[in-house]
């Protein structure tokens, strides 16, 4: 069974700061592993995922994400937070199964960009 | 835009009621799943189906039920309705020959008084 945590419930930068949502897995093999995000009243946005390859992948909006398979972590970063990057961000991990599309969430964490 | 439409919006319903909510997959997507998402919480997996077949379940009683139908729309289905039902409910498809990524509408607010 895969697992994912999210160590905080709440992230606080200003606007320009450097912005990072941490993020840490448990799966028996090799992770797929994905951000999404969370507007107020709205459904998922898929920000970015690692499937193989290099460990830092790039996604929407400016975000990237640094794969750490020693760590088990896959942590969101963005260089420069926008007021507009305020929201609900999820991290997640898929099995391995083949056809098994199941994803497996974490609580979230609201970050907060203050102008 | 993901393509992936719910219907309702909002819904509000009496404990021991039957709820049916309905999603639109976007072209091409054979595989749905639905999720649960009560208030403060990630989404909970509730079941997939691949093929109008279900493939997959989470820890949900079998009131939840669901159908996929031959142009890959979907039904969830929920009985006998309990306080804690109140929640998101989340559809996502995945396109057809990728396993990776799934995309999600917007979700059917469901309370339930």
């Amino acid at each position: 069974a895969q697992s994912v945590a999210q160590p905080e419930d709440q992230v606080n930068v200003a606007e320009g700061n450097p912005l990072t949502v941490k993020c840490t897995y448990s799966v028996s093999g090799n992770p797929y592993l994905f951000w999404y995000v969370q507007y107020p009243n709205r459904g998922l946005q898929f920000l970015l995922k690692y499937i193989t390859g290099d460990n830092l992948v790039k996604g929407s909006y400016g975000f990237e994400a640094e794969f750490n398979k020693s760590q088990t972590s896959f942590h969101l970063k963005k260089p420069s937070a926008l007021v507009s990057d305020s929201a609900l961000y999820f991290c997640a991990v898929r099995d391995l199964t083949p056809w098994d599309y199941k994803l497996s969430f974490g609580a979230g964490t609201t970050v907060t960009v203050r102008a | 835009e993901t393509g992936v439409t719910q219907s309702p919006t909002h819904l509000i319903k009496t404990r021991g009621q039957q709820v049916t909510l309905r999603c639109s997959s976007q072209s091409g997507h054979n595989t749905v799943s639905w999720y649960q998402q009560a208030l403060g919480q990630g989404p909970q997996f509730i079941f997939q189906y691949y093929r109008e077949e279900e493939n997959g379940r989470g820890n949900f009683p079998p009131r939840f039920s669901g159908l996929q139908f031959p142009n890959y729309s979907s039904e969830l289905n929920v009985n006998a309705l309990e306080l804690d039902d109140s929640a998101l409910y989340l559809c996502a498809s995945s396109p057809s020959g990728n396993s990776y990524e799934q995309y999600f509408g917007p979700g059917t607010r469901l309370t339930v008084t």
